[in-house]
């Protein structure tokens, strides 16, 4: 079983910070790497796809970066907003498997 | 509208049963999965199938059966040898596991409790 690693566990911010998390993960036998966003009572929604070492993604005020060699992603949310309030699961590919962090939780206060 | 359904959304087991979850897509998808989540750990994959009448076991897969005997269905049962199967299940799907640049579409989920 693959180990990976989000961090921090949980996060409060203001209406309006900027945020970041990590994921690590193994830096072998990668195949990509996908964000999610989970709302409570929802199922998990895709955020990224990554493939490609220094891979950048953008999707409106949130963005990801991608360092295989190192095994870490992050992803940024610009001046957050509190509907942006949910889980940010990262998941590892390895061949056919997916391999799961446990998730950042993130409130965001008004 | 297209997606993935579970069902039930919540269901009971007594000890010793054998219970099925559903899970079906109208995606189109080759790929399905389903996983386990316990509190405080990620997801786990049971078992994953990447063509009709094919599927292989993923890492905590005892006391669990699958089959994919149609593209839109893949069932998971978990069986009275699963010993501890209170838990959070969720299916997955993806348009197929060679293509790397596609994300997994998840259904809402089953939690499992023993009576």
């Amino acid at each position: 079983i693959l180990n990976v690693e989000q961090s921090p566990q949980s996060l409060h911010v203001q209406e309006g910070d900027s945020t970041n998390f990590t994921c690590s993960f193994p830096s072998s036998n990668f195949y990509a790497l996908h964000w999610y966003r989970w709302e409570t009572a929802k199922s998990p929604e895709a955020l990224f796809v990554m493939t490609l070492n220094g891979d950048e993604k953008k999707k409106g005020r949130i963005s990801a970066t991608l360092n295989t060699k190192e095994g870490y992603s992050y992803l940024y949310i610009k001046g957050s907003q509190p509907e942006d309030s949910a889980t940010y699961l990262c998941a590892f590919r390895a061949g056919n498997q997916f391999y799961f962090g446990t998730g950042t939780s993130l409130t965001v206060i008004p | 509208d297209g997606g993935i359904t579970q069902s039930p959304k919540y269901l009971f087991r007594k000890e010793g049963q054998n219970v099925t979850l559903s899970c079906e897509q109208n995606l189109n998808h080759d790929a399905m999965y389903w996983y386990r989540q316990d509190p405080g750990q990620g997801l786990r994959l049971i078992y994953y199938s990447q063509i009709v009448n094919d599927f292989q076991k993923g890492d905590i897969a005892e006391g669990y059966s699958v089959s994919r005997e149609k593209k839109e269905s893949f069932p998971l049962t978990v069986t009275s040898a699963q010993k501890n199967p209170t838990a959070f299940y969720l299916c997955a799907s993806s348009p197929g596991t060679g293509e790397l640049g596609q994300p997994q579409h998840f259904g809402d989920g089953t939690r499992l409790s023993i009576l």
